[in-house]
């Protein structure tokens, strides 16, 4: 089963407008860390939001939120009023485990937005 | 203030070759790692590295080596490069504590192809 799930290859929003990408996650460790990253065309992997799973509060950055529904193992991006420069690959990523050797990341296989004027 | 630096940025390679992809970040980062990422896969863990002289494997390390003599470098060498290594390959390192610091920085990419 894969670890990170994102169901949207790709998705339009109207600048200005709110989108909301989709991410689900699959682990058994109570400690894990949730990333999202942005990948625009130039090819650079941009650190945008973290959610640890203890936190009780969800995580806010800026334009970007992530919607952190720990029953339903989901951690959605929310991008508050979209600008042209928000087109770019979004990834959905995910630390299990805790202490040395756990942090790597499983990254899910993006999702394409792309943002119409 | 240079964070993680790749090279080469491209490179071309035959069947059968070695090279050695460089990294290095100047963050006093512990963890570092690489990454290849193929079209429509995400990103998938080659190998990584706690600290100096610990090293592991990761999802995807057939065909790879590494070792990591200082915290400063993390080389990735392709024994004898194969056309399924074609890729852009990603180094990244991060402080390896948990929470918000443990967010990884990325080098700018390496693109390999293997004719």
């Amino acid at each position: 089963a894969q670890k990170i799930t994102q169901t949207q290859p790709g998705m339009f929003v109207q600048e200005k407008e709110a989108v909301t990408l989709d991410c689900t996650y699959d682990t058994s460790d109570p400690s894990y860390g949730l990333f999202w990253y942005k990948q625009p065309s130039s090819g650079e992997m941009i650190f945008l939001i973290y959610q640890g799973s203890y936190d009780q509060q969800n995580a806010t950055e800026g334009r970007y939120s992530l919607n952190f529904q720990k029953a339903r193992k989901s951690a959605n991006l929310v991008i508050s009023a979209s600008q042209l420069g928000d087109s770019a690959m979004y990834f959905c990523a995910m630390r299990e485990g805790s202490g040395a050797g756990s942090y790597q990341l499983t990254f899910g296989k993006g999702t394409k937005l792309s943002v119409i004027p | 203030n240079a964070g993680v630096t790749q090279t080469p940025k491209f490179q071309v390679l035959k069947t059968g070759q070695s090279m050695t992809l460089q990294c290095a970040q100047d963050m006093n980062h512990e963890y570092m790692s690489w990454y290849r990422q193929d079209p429509g896969m995400g990103l998938r863990l080659i190998h990584y590295s706690v600290g100096a002289g610990i090293t592991d494997q990761g999802e995807v390390p057939n065909g790879y080596n590494v070792s990591r003599s200082t915290t400063e470098d993390f080389p990735l060498r392709l024994l004898s490069a194969a056309p399924s290594q074609t890729s852009v390959y990603f180094c990244a390192s991060s402080y390896g504590v948990e929470g918000v610091h443990e967010k990884l920085f990325f080098g700018s990419g390496t693109q390999l192809s293997v004719l």
